[in-house]
């Protein structure tokens, strides 16, 4: 069974930092692409990140560029989400996804941690 | 970025009721499209991939159809277990982005 579980959310002050975690089991992780999909409250969805098998493709929506950092441990099942110069706009619920095989949409998801960005 | 609308925003309907989403992209996307439903406090689940086919253990009340800029979700008989928020997805180029959201409700 495809397992994600993500951690590091928190209330952070703005232009602070913090680090999502994201624990992948039930399926061989260094063979898909992750993503990072966030949803602030009572919002939609918004994509934020993906990366590819190796690490060596990433993308970002303009928004985090820059401030926010995706990478990934094969090693230790792990994706992770770098979060630097924090907003109150990046308040949210992220939300870490597995990419389906061929075209990478998020075909599974954890239930998502929550990044709370006020003074 | 391609702009993702979604019609209705919200809607009414009851237990066996036929239910109709449109998604429409501000440009051609093929059929690299996607739809998620999402129940309140959970994690989006993933409904159909390339517009119209079903990802595996969803019920086959749910179909989606369309290419290029026009989609349509349709739930043919709705359960009670169906009453959420559906949003639709594209994977055609980055950045991805997703449809608003709309709501089903009794």
């Amino acid at each position: 069974e495809v397992q994600l579980v993500e951690s590091g959310g928190d209330l952070v002050q703005p232009g602070g930092s913090l680090r999502l975690s994201c624990a992948a089991s039930g399926f061989t992780f260094s063979s898909y692409w992750m993503s990072w999909v966030r949803q602030a409250p009572g919002k939609g969805l918004e994509w934020v990140a993906n990366i590819n098998q190796h690490g060596s493709d990433i993308y970002y929506v303009d928004s985090v560029k820059g401030r926010l950092t995706i990478s990934r441990d094969n090693a230790k099942n792990s994706l992770y989400l770098q979060m630097n110069s924090l907003r109150a706009e990046d308040t949210a619920v992220y939300y870490c996804a597995r990419g389906s095989s061929g075209w990478n949409f998020p075909d599974y998801w954890g239930q998502g941690t929550l990044v709370t960005v006020s003074s | 970025a391609i702009r993702m609308t979604q019609s209705p925003s919200s809607l009414s309907a009851s237990t066996g009721d036929r239910v109709t989403i449109t998604c429409r992209a501000s440009q051609g996307i093929s059929s690299y499209l996607a739809w998620y439903q999402q129940k309140p406090g959970k994690a989006p689940n993933l409904l159909i991939y390339a517009a119209s086919t079903l990802q595996s253990g969803v019920p086959s009340r749910f179909s989606g159809s369309g290419s290029g800029t026009d989609f349509t979700l349709t739930i043919s008989c709705l359960q009670s277990e169906d009453f959420a928020t559906y949003y639709c997805q594209q994977y055609y180029s980055y950045p991805w982005t997703f449809g608003q959201g709309s709501t089903v409700e009794i």
